[in-house]
């Protein structure tokens, strides 16, 4: 069972330059979130999808698209990258909304931005 | 404004000993606070959670402490093993607005000494 999976688990890309982040879980949730989190911060969230065809943003969400692919996946875009967004980003899953259910987390993916 | 702090950013304790962890919080919304554990290059794994109608809950040697009047939450380990050597993030559920996820805390790196 590998619960959260996350792609590419490294990537650097130059200034302007897009890219899209993967993310799928194996354990039939509803919810799904992405953060990011930066050196010496906590975990912020960019985005997150209550259910499948929905999205709605989270405390940093500019500069960044996401796409509930289906109910197992959920993208997140950068169309333009800059060296702000330098962070490690996750992925996370639960069954439904509310802390009476914990979020599970992917390994994260690390993304520099020269 | 930060709504959820950890005031220690590190911690050193004896293998054997308790371990006491703080987290304080300043939204009356939050409905449950929950603690995760994070070991490097990995994401952050979900250990035990209280809601806010509840000021403690126990799952073998962690304990959660929650003193909604102060609006302070304690993680106790006891006994404290070197495995429990990590960063731990408080987070809190229910922040009101309609919007989802998690807020963290900036976390506290826990290291058990021999």
């Amino acid at each position: 069972n590998a619960g959260v999976t996350q792609t590419p688990k490294f990537q650097v890309l130059k200034t302007g330059q897009s890219m899209t982040l993967q993310c799928a879980q194996d354990m039939n949730h509803n919810s799904m979130y992405w953060y990011r989190q930066d050196p010496g911060m906590g975990l912020r969230l960019i985005y997150y999808s209550a259910s499948e065809g929905t999205t709605d943003k989270g405390e940093v969400p500019n500069g960044y698209n996401v796409s509930r692919l289906n109910k197992r996946e959920f993208s997140l875009r950068l169309e333009s990258a800059a060296p702000s967004q330098t962070s490690v980003y996750f992925c996370a899953s639960r069954m439904g909304q509310g802390g009476v259910f914990p979020q599970h987390f992917g390994d994260g993916t690390r993304l520099s931005i020269l | 404004d930060q709504q959820v702090k950890q005031n220690s950013p590190s911690l050193s304790v004896q293998e054997g000993r308790i371990s006491i962890l703080n987290c304080d919080y300043t939204n009356s919304m939050f409905d449950y606070f929950l603690w995760y554990k994070k070991y490097p290059a990995e994401g952050p794994t979900f250990l035990i959670s209280i809601s806010s109608i509840k000021d403690k809950n126990e799952d073998g040697r962690f304990t959660v402490f929650l003193n909604k009047s102060a609006k302070h939450l304690s993680l106790h380990i006891v006994p404290s093993q070197p495995g429990d050597s990590a960063v731990y993030f408080c987070a809190a559920s229910g922040a009101g607005g309609g919007a989802d996820g998690l807020t963290f805390g900036k976390g506290t790196h826990l290291i058990i000494q021999p």
